[in-house]
């Protein structure tokens, strides 16, 4: 597609139920990359993917997080058990190359998880 | 590691008055540095960017950048404000050590007035 895709835009879980956000990148991009944007906060890198492969999930908070990208190109970031302090906005962004200096990231418009 | 501090979480400017952004940088390596801007309900979108080569930066929508080694800074200009200018901008920094990983600054939120 022409942009980075994210879906749902709004998803609203209450707390204890598992959640799965997925990011569908520009065609042919390599790497993929999720942040996790609380509110008045800047994105916080939370993983990152190189085709099929996670090379970096340094930035998960925590064993309920967890995030696949099968086939190298649609990733899902799934929460399980959700909490209120993972309510945030969480983007995703691709890349052509594998590029070592975050040249020409893409990112989607996010989804905006609201735990209750 | 690395990290950004941006100076002033709100800017409020008058419509054609210079806009200024403040950034500065840590970082133990040569840096790359970046300044995204974000409107309302939607993604990050690149201003402009620095990798070693001109120290003076040109975006996009009349912005630039200029990097200061001796000051640690990456400070956002733009001569001019427009109405259209107001929204969310962050500073983000990586390295040639790291795969690409952003850190990004808290923001700072430009408000544009008649």
């Amino acid at each position: 597609g022409a942009g980075v895709s994210q879906s749902p835009r709004y998803k609203v879980a209450k707390r204890g139920q598992d959640v799965a956000l997925r990011c569908d990148p520009i065609s042919g991009h390599v790497s993929l990359f999720w942040y996790q944007q609380a509110l008045g906060q800047g994105p916080e890198f939370l993983t990152y993917f190189q085709n099929e492969a996670q090379l970096d999930k340094s930035g998960l908070p925590s064993d309920r997080f967890f995030a696949e990208r099968p086939e190298g190109s649609v990733s899902t970031l799934k929460i399980q058990r959700t909490q209120q302090e993972d309510s945030a906005v969480y983007l995703c962004a691709s890349s052509l190359s594998r590029v070592k200096d975050g040249n020409g990231y893409t990112f989607g418009s996010g989804t905006r998880l609201t735990v209750v | 590691a690395q990290s950004v501090t941006q100076l002033g979480s709100h800017v409020s400017v008058s419509e054609g008055a210079l806009v200024l952004l403040r950034c500065n940088y840590s970082s133990s390596v040569p840096p790359y540095l970046f300044w995204y801007v974000q409107y309302p309900n939607q993604g990050l979108q690149l201003l402009l960017k620095y990798t070693s080569a001109a120290t003076l930066v040109k975006g996009i929508n009349g912005f630039e950048a200029e990097f200061k080694k001796s000051e640690t800074s990456f400070h956002l200009t733009k001569p001019s404000a427009h109405m259209s200018d107001a929204a969310e901008y962050f500073c983000a920094v990586t390295n040639t050590g790291t795969a690409s990983k952003l850190t990004f600054g808290t923001g700072t939120r430009l408000q544009v007035t008649l």
